[in-house]
């Protein structure tokens, strides 16, 4: 049963459209955060949520909208895509309220855009 | 702000050896730290982690790291290294307290194995 889901595993898609990344977690975390891994393998973060609620917001284009429905999900909307956007996308999770610290990570979303 | 320095981007051992990965990292106070390894096409897992106490740490997969506050340092150690270590090297920072835990990552530390 994997820990951290994401959906699609892999995307190619055309500059211009819009596209979803999907990510669940099931280890009942409060905080879920959105990475991004260059080509270069660097680790950037994006967006993170505790409890639905936005807590990190890092300088990111506005074209990229995350959603929290609830504790157990955080998706990620990237309007307009552009060359540069291609990467991957990592989700991942902790418990803040008395964790250990430990993120966990989802296997990633390849996404290409042509 | 914090931040993490890998200044090894590729390293290669033979099957065996012993091994060490290099970790610096910048923070105002004493920073919780991660080491994480990512295989082909798989996400992150953690290896080990320090908050507090003893400073040599162990982890999965046979890994340690030592943190040494007056250098700054977090590196990784394994004595005999087995070709399914070949993998990339995170190390990673955040800081102890706060509301948001965000990690910090280094740039990472390819490691080929040798036969």
């Amino acid at each position: 049963d994997t820990a951290v889901s994401q959906t699609p595993k892999y995307l190619v898609t055309q500059m211009g459209n819009d596209k979803s990344i999907k990510c669940e977690q099931n280890l009942g975390h409060d905080t879920m955060y959105w990475y991004k891994q260059d080509s270069k393998k660097f680790l950037k973060i994006m967006f993170s949520y505790n409890n639905k609620e936005l807590i990190i917001n890092e300088t990111v284009p506005n074209r990229f909208s995350p959603k929290s429905p609830d504790k157990a999900h955080l998706n990620l909307h990237i309007n307009s895509l552009e060359l540069g956007d291609s990467a991957v996308y990592f989700c991942a999770s902790t418990r803040l309220a008395g964790g250990t610290g430990e993120l966990f990570f989802g296997e990633g979303s390849r996404l290409t855009v042509l | 702000a914090q931040s993490v320095t890998q200044p090894d981007i590729h390293i290669t051992v033979s099957e065996g050896a012993s091994l060490e990965l290099r970790c610096n990292y910048s923070y105002g106070a004493t920073p919780y730290l991660f080491w994480y390894v990512q295989t082909p096409g798989q996400g992150l897992q953690l290896l080990l982690k320090y908050f507090s106490g003893d400073t040599l740490v162990q982890g999965i997969k046979g890994f340690e790291a030592e943190f040494k506050r007056s250098q700054s340092s977090f590196n990784l150690r394994k004595p005999s290294v087995h070709w399914s270590d070949a993998a990339e090297y995170f190390c990673a920072v955040a800081p102890a307290s706060g509301s948001a835990r965000q990690l910090t990552f280094g740039s990472g530390t390819q490691l080929t194995v040798l036969p």
